[in-house]
């Protein structure tokens, strides 16, 4: 079984600050980690994934996580945030090797604020 | 570029109605599916297909709910009766094979009143 637990559902950061979002995982296999994005009444668009390779992962829009093994951790962090940042973020996880057979976290509220 | 399309984007029924929704995935995608994404949780796969045929429904409540995609291109999924519980936004994905990523749609909201 795999889980990802989110430690905050809601992160308020001030425009041009950095950004944090937590996400620790349980697998019983080395797993594939992703992070979504959702903005209000939007689908959902892939930030980032990590599949084995190298250990910080680098996405869109200036968002990169690292895969922390001792940790079981997956955190998202950005050097400065926007406003348009301002959006649902997911963390996921699935079986190693498929980006499908996705299991969601429940979501971190990010707020960016001037 | 390419986007997966969902109709309709909103929808209020009462409970015990019949509701649809519509998918049409990324041309040449094989695999689609079908998520629900109560409020202030994450989505949770309902089914998923490869071209025409289920190959994961183990969380669809077959009582009340079904999917199809009968030419293993567009895909609709029905809720008969409605309850309030049904309440969340549906998310339509697709990806070209069963391991690769998946792209979403803007999704499906109904409320049950």
């Amino acid at each position: 079984a795999q889980s990802v637990t989110q430690l905050d559902s809601h992160v308020s950061v001030s425009e041009g600050t950095p950004v944090l979002l937590r996400c620790n995982y349980s697998s019983s296999y080395s797993p594939s980690l992703f992070w979504y994005v959702q903005h209000p009444n939007k689908g959902l668009q892939l930030l980032l994934k990590y599949t084995s390779a190298a250990t910080l992962v680098k996405g869109i829009n200036g968002f990169e996580a690292e895969f922390k093994k001792s940790e079981t951790s997956f955190h998202l962090t950005k050097p400065s945030a926007h406003m348009s940042d301002a959006a649902e973020y997911f963390c996921v996880v699935s079986a190693p090797g498929t980006a499908s057979k996705l299991t969601f976290g429940t979501g971190t509220r990010l707020q960016v604020t001037l | 570029e390419a986007e997966v399309a969902q109709s309709p984007r909103y929808k209020i029924t009462e409970k015990s109605q019949a509701v649809a929704f519509w998918c049409d995935p990324i041309s040449g995608h094989a695999t689609l599916y079908w998520y629900r994404q109560i409020l202030g949780q994450g989505p949770e796969l309902l089914v998923q297909f490869q071209d025409e045929s289920v190959v994961d429904d183990s969380q669809l409540p077959k009582d009340r709910f079904s999917a199809e995609r009968l030419k293993g291109v567009d895909s609709t999924l029905k809720i008969q009766p409605a309850e309030l519980g049904d309440s969340a936004m549906y998310l339509c994905a697709s990806s070209l094979g069963p391991t690769g990523e998946l792209f979403f749609g803007e999704g499906s909201r109904l409320t049950v009143l």
